[in-house]
């Protein structure tokens, strides 16, 4: 089955403790981004890769880390959690093209305390 | 700024009934647009994409319309069940001329169907 799949899909860490979101796509997709979601905000995109080794900001990078080694995998790496990344994250992958679909993971909601 | 508005916030409709929902943006250069339909505590999942020359694109009971010259863009459903309950995002992408994208996105219509 073609899908995009996170983990962990919860987490509650505290403030300061490094951790790693990974992100899988199935479907040979070169272009993976990742996304939080806020009340009131919406979706804002935090990093994008557009092949493997290519990796670019977006709207809210600050904090934040990626790494495109392999096609299939983009994890999303907080360095120094802090609480306002208290937060839902999506991952999400596509071909090439931004005429076509982009397919969403099904999200990790992230505690910092 | 670049913006994406969507109105209602929220709505709320009786099973079977009709509903639109609209998108006004000041995105700018326009590459495309999309609906997305998003349940509680999932991802995102596409309804419809379109570009700057279409008007009209179905999928099933959702028909978005687009006029880039006014800048709106429309979500209807047709005939409303009980799982269209979600929120839509709608969402505009730009490219600029070094071919960097860029997606704008909505906070959504949160739309609710009673039986």
């Amino acid at each position: 089955e073609a899908q995009v799949t996170q983990n962990p899909r919860y987490l509650i860490t505290v403030t300061g403790k490094k951790l790693t979101v990974t992100c899988s796509q199935n479907m040979n997709h070169e272009y993976m981004s990742w996304y939080r979601q806020d009340p009131g905000l919406g979706l804002r995109q935090i990093y994008y890769s557009m092949n493997v080794e290519v990796t670019d900001k977006g709207d809210v990078p600050e904090g934040y880390k990626v790494s495109r080694k392999e096609k299939r995998n983009f994890p999303l790496i907080l360095e120094s959690p802090s609480p306002n990344q208290t937060s839902l994250y999506f991952c999400a992958s596509r071909t090439r093209s931004s005429y076509n679909e982009q397919f969403f993971g099904p999200g990790t909601r992230l505690t910092v305390l | 700024k670049n913006q994406v508005e969507q109105s209602p916030q929220s709505l709320i409709i009786l099973e079977g009934k009709n509903c639109t929902l609209q998108c006004n943006y000041t995105v700018s250069p326009f590459s495309n647009l999309r609906w997305y339909k998003q349940d509680t505590g999932r991802g995102p999942v596409s309804l419809t994409i379109m570009t700057f020359s279409e008007n009209t694109k179905s999928n099933g009971r959702y028909t978005a319309t687009l006029d880039a010259d006014t800048k709106q863009s429309s979500l209807h459903i047709t005939a409303s069940q009980l799982s269209d309950s979600a929120s839509y995002i709608c969402v505009v992408i730009t490219i600029s001329n070094f071919g960097n994208e860029k997606l704008t996105f909505g906070t959504g219509t949160r739309l609710t169907i009673i039986p």
